[in-house]
């Protein structure tokens, strides 16, 4: 198995604009996670889905994000409007069990 | 929401020392795991602890989870430069939210 695949790596742009973040996870797990880091506060979780079905959205920071997770295989989270604090590192990891495992996570800077 | 406590914050020791770190929690977890993060990288696991008291090695590293289930420890034996990095514990409690700690940053001088 590849592990889990984010895309972008990077992603520069411009404030005000939609910005759309990809992740294949690893077959056959049933969780998904996302993630921002930032060197001010960590490791964040934003959101995780259990067999595609979003179960706590609570870390999500503004209305502005959204996740969905239209199949086993795929999901996004996108940022709408995109603003320069939104600039961080986001990750994206799969579990089956109790193990996680963690995409390369794509490096979003907003100008 | 849940925060598990890493200690501590930062290290920074000489080539072939060992190092120590822990991870607190203020609830009970079910599994205990340590992750290593490499800069521009994503966090790579590194050992999982399944039952309390159980001590677990991967070659130079060695991890133990605690008896009271709320803590856990690595050790690094005979530290190297690719050593450095930012070392993760994480795990899933027994509501099954899945949480991170606040990190290690390790620096090895040559």
């Amino acid at each position: 198995d590849a592990g889990v695949i984010q895309s972008p790596r990077h992603e520069v742009t411009e404030m005000g604009q939609e910005v759309t973040l990809r992740c294949k996870p690893i077959s056959g797990h049933d969780y998904l996670f996302w993630y921002r880091q930032t060197m001010m506060r960590g490791l964040e979780l934003l959101i995780y889905f259990n067999n595609n079905v979003p179960i706590d959205d609570s870390g999500m920071p503004e209305d502005r994000f959204s996740a969905k997770m239209p199949n086993a295989s795929f999901s996004t989270l996108k940022i709408q409007p995109s603003e320069p604090r939104d600039s961080a590192v986001y990750f994206c990891a799969s579990r089956q069990n109790t193990e996680a495992f963690f995409g390369q996570g794509t490096r979003l800077t907003v100008v | 929401g849940q925060q598990l406590n890493q200690s501590p914050q930062s290290m920074f020791i000489q080539e072939g020392e060992d190092v120590s770190m822990n991870c607190t929690s203020s609830s009970i977890f079910n599994t205990w795991l340590w992750y290593k993060q490499d800069p521009g990288e994503g966090p790579v696991l590194l050992i999982a602890l399944y039952k309390a008291g159980e001590l677990t090695s991967n070659g130079r590293l060695t991890a133990q989870f605690g008896i009271t289930r709320k803590d856990s420890f690595l050790n690094i034996s005979a530290s190297i430069p690719s050593d450095v990095g930012i070392y993760f514990c994480a795990g899933p409690n027994t509501g099954n939210q899945f949480y991170f700690g606040t990190g290690t940053s390790l620096t090895v001088i040559p």
